[in-house]
């Protein structure tokens, strides 16, 4: 029973190029949830999807920052443009409900992407 | 919006000690979860408790919505259990993680 899937692990750009970060959810489940953390910080909510929708992206750059969930395949964290201070490590999660609507709501982290921007 | 604090925010045991990590929060949660940052950085999932008291092991975790607080107990420390302890909340669907408890266990 895989857990969630990210990749790349570790991932280097030059500033100005793009970076872009997939992550497979449990089997079975269909919210995604993308987190940032800083060095020395928490984790810190960028954006939820289910498929093909978008729900709330409040955390999230209003630039150059993108995230989908297709109904085929991974979902993608694009950023465009990297500067240094996007360096961090991305973590998805993923949960088997509807957190909006039902309590339950355990969500399960991948092992992250690790961002270096040069 | 909520505030999430961890207290301590450092602390080292002798292997074998024990300890408790407390997790305050500012306002009414549906779920809470402790969660462990290994030194490589990944995220383990330790508990997923809204209410209540569960046990796993040598951890244990007891938490009293009404009064917002969570306690994680880890007794018999190891060296393993080093790393970075987490408590997150969600209320909308969104985890809010504290600052986290940096544990170091000494051999």
């Amino acid at each position: 029973n895989a857990g969630v899937m990210q990749n790349p692990r570790h991932l280097v750009r030059r500033r100005g190029q793009e970076a872009r970060l997939r992550c497979s959810p449990m089997k079975g489940h269909s919210h995604v949830y993308w987190y940032r953390q800083l060095p020395e910080e928490g984790l810190k909510f960028m954006v939820y999807l289910q498929k093909e929708n978008i729900i709330d992206e409040s955390g999230m750059p209003k630039e150059r920052f993108s995230a989908e969930f297709p109904k085929e395949g991974p979902s993608i964290l694009r950023i465009q443009q990297v500067v240094r201070g996007d360096s961090a490590a991305y973590f998805c999660a993923s949960s088997p409900v509807q957190g909006r609507k039902i309590k339950y709501n355990e969500q399960f982290f991948g092992p992250g992407t690790r961002l270096t921007v040069l | 919006g909520i505030q999430v604090e961890q207290s301590p925010p450092d602390l080292i045991l002798q292997e074998g000690a024990n300890s408790t990590l407390r997790c305050n929060f500012s306002d009414s949660v549906n779920n809470l979860q402790w969660f462990h940052q290994n030194p490589w950085g990944q995220l383990i999932n330790l508990f997923y408790i809204p209410s209540g008291t569960k046990q796993n092991g040598r951890l244990s975790a007891t938490t009293v919505a009404t009064e917002r607080y969570s306690l994680l107990y880890i007794s018999s420390s190891q060296t393993t259990d080093s790393g970075v302890y987490f408590c997150a909340v969600e209320r909308t669907y969104k985890y809010i993680f504290g600052t986290g408890t940096r544990l170091k266990v000494l051999a």
